[in-house]
């Protein structure tokens, strides 16, 4: 089947500009999650989604990131009043309940704050 | 100290060598280990996971855990170029909250010379 879709693949926006990142999960995956990776750097967890219940947004860098899901499928990722910092690439992860936490990540999006 | 340390490399070995990958987690209450391989520019990919101490072997690959010494491995046999990427190592703590997060090393770079 599909596997995790992300959109936009790619996203330039200037510094105080709002952007929304979106991440489509394997149909059925009921745990999502979302990285942040720096270049050169592994992936840094942000926020995870059992459903639609956020239980965990440890990560989020500042009140400026936000993610959110609904319905327990599509999830976005906002971020506000970007800035150069935030410069990255954002990976979304989905996860079955019962694969003991296997995760299978999206292509990813590169954003780019001028 | 980082929660997940690995030498970041640059790892080099000539074509059908062993190729070595090591790593070593703060958290003693850890429960599963990940090994993901991450060619540039893509998105990190699932190769091997490890939950109880001793060798696990699949095809090429053999991933190593030992709890008490809060290390873990991945050997890879009869290395070939296209296994040249950043190997990332990732850990699934202890539970806390339901969190079910990944922290991920820095990852290691592994060329293999034809």
């Amino acid at each position: 089947g599909a596997g995790v879709s992300q959109s936009p693949r790619y996203k330039v926006a200037k510094r105080g500009q709002d952007v929304a990142l979106r991440c489509d999960p394997i149909s059925g995956h009921v745990s999502l999650f979302w990285y942040q990776q720096a270049l050169g750097q592994g992936p840094e967890f942000l926020t995870y989604f059992q459903n639609e219940a956020q239980l965990d947004k440890s990560g989020l860098p500042s009140d400026r990131f936000f993610a959110e899901r609904p319905e327990g499928s599509v999830s976005t990722l906002k971020i506000q009043r970007t800035q150069q910092e935030d410069s990255a690439v954002y990976l979304c992860a989905s996860s079955p309940r019962t694969s003991l936490n296997e995760q299978f990540f999206g292509p990813g999006t590169r954003l780019t704050v001028l | 100290q980082k929660e997940v340390e690995q030498n970041s490399g640059p790892l080099s070995v000539p074509e059908g060598a062993i190729a070595s990958l090591n790593c070593t987690y703060s958290d003693r209450g850890s429960q599963s280990f990940f090994w993901y391989r991450q060619y540039s520019g893509k998105s990190p990919e699932l190769i091997m996971f490890i939950y109880s101490n001793g060798d696990k072997e699949d095809g090429r690959f053999t991933a190593q855990l030992n709890k008490a010494s809060q290390y873990v491995s991945l050997l890879i046999r009869d290395s070939q170029p296209s296994d040249s990427a950043t190997y990332l190592c990732a850990v699934r703590g202890s539970f806390q909250g339901g969190s079910e997060k990944l922290v991920f090393g820095k990852g290691t770079k592994l060329t293999v010379n034809p």
